[in-house]
């Protein structure tokens, strides 16, 4: 069966510090990667999604970037983060063509200070 | 692109009543429609789709109903337990890699 991780779990960062966040999925292969932020209470916003190694698609201009440089991993980053980076960030993997189903990692709750 | 409502934003019942959220999408082309349970400081969790050939779809105390003239679809949750309380998303698919979400409803079960 399938498995997606993510870590950290949680982490807290200053305003202007640098940012990874990793996402693994194990079971499967060559599987769309999707990352997802949301705020306290508020929906789901889909920042970055790839369908292949080296192929990522944005979302959302910002401060943020995404990797792809295994099959079944997809890397969150940033140089410098904002305070409004903050939130619980959500990787997700994805059946693909045709049941596009997709199903989420346990999460990294980012706060920035 | 595609834009999907769900209504309501919070949605407060009995232990035992039925529960029904509603959600439209405003692209006719899409034909992938899942449900998610979000419980606090969870993940998303995939509970119920149901795709743009069938009309509905049953899984135990959860349905779903679609009804593509309309561009509407629905959850339905009979006899509703407090572990039903969570946050339920939308979304819809146009067959493409992506989901567009509804804004969540939060469903509050009292005993």
């Amino acid at each position: 069966s399938q498995t997606i991780h993510q870590w950290p779990a949680t982490l807290v960062q200053p305003v202007g510090s640098p940012l990874s966040l990793e996402c693994t999925v194990e079971g499967t292969s060559n599987p769309n990667l999707y990352w997802y932020r949301q705020a306290a209470g508020r929906g789901l916003q889909l920042l970055f999604y790839s369908v292949g190694i080296g192929q990522i698609s944005s979302e959302v201009p910002q401060n943020l970037s995404a990797s792809r440089p295994q099959d079944r991993q997809f890397i969150l980053s940033s140089k410098k983060l904002l305070l409004s980076d903050s939130g619980f960030y959500l990787c997700a993997w994805g059946t693909g063509s045709p049941n596009f189903e997709q199903y989420f990692g346990p999460g990294t709750r980012l706060t920035v200070t | 692109g595609e834009n999907v409502e769900q209504h309501p934003s919070t949605l407060s019942v009995q232990e035992g009543d039925s529960a029904v959220i509603k959600c439209t999408y405003s692209d006719s082309a899409s034909n992938y429609f899942p449900w998610y349970k979000q419980e606090l400081g969870k993940r998303p969790q995939l509970i119920i789709d149901i795709r743009s050939n069938v009309g509905e779809k049953k899984d135990q105390r959860i349905a779903v109903t679609l009804n593509k003239t309309a561009k509407h679809f629905s959850l339905h949750i009979t006899e509703t337990q407090p572990e039903d309380s969570a946050v339920y998303f939308c979304a819809a698919s146009k067959g493409y890699s992506t989901l567009t979400f509804g804004k969540g409803t939060m469903l509050l079960v009292s005993p």
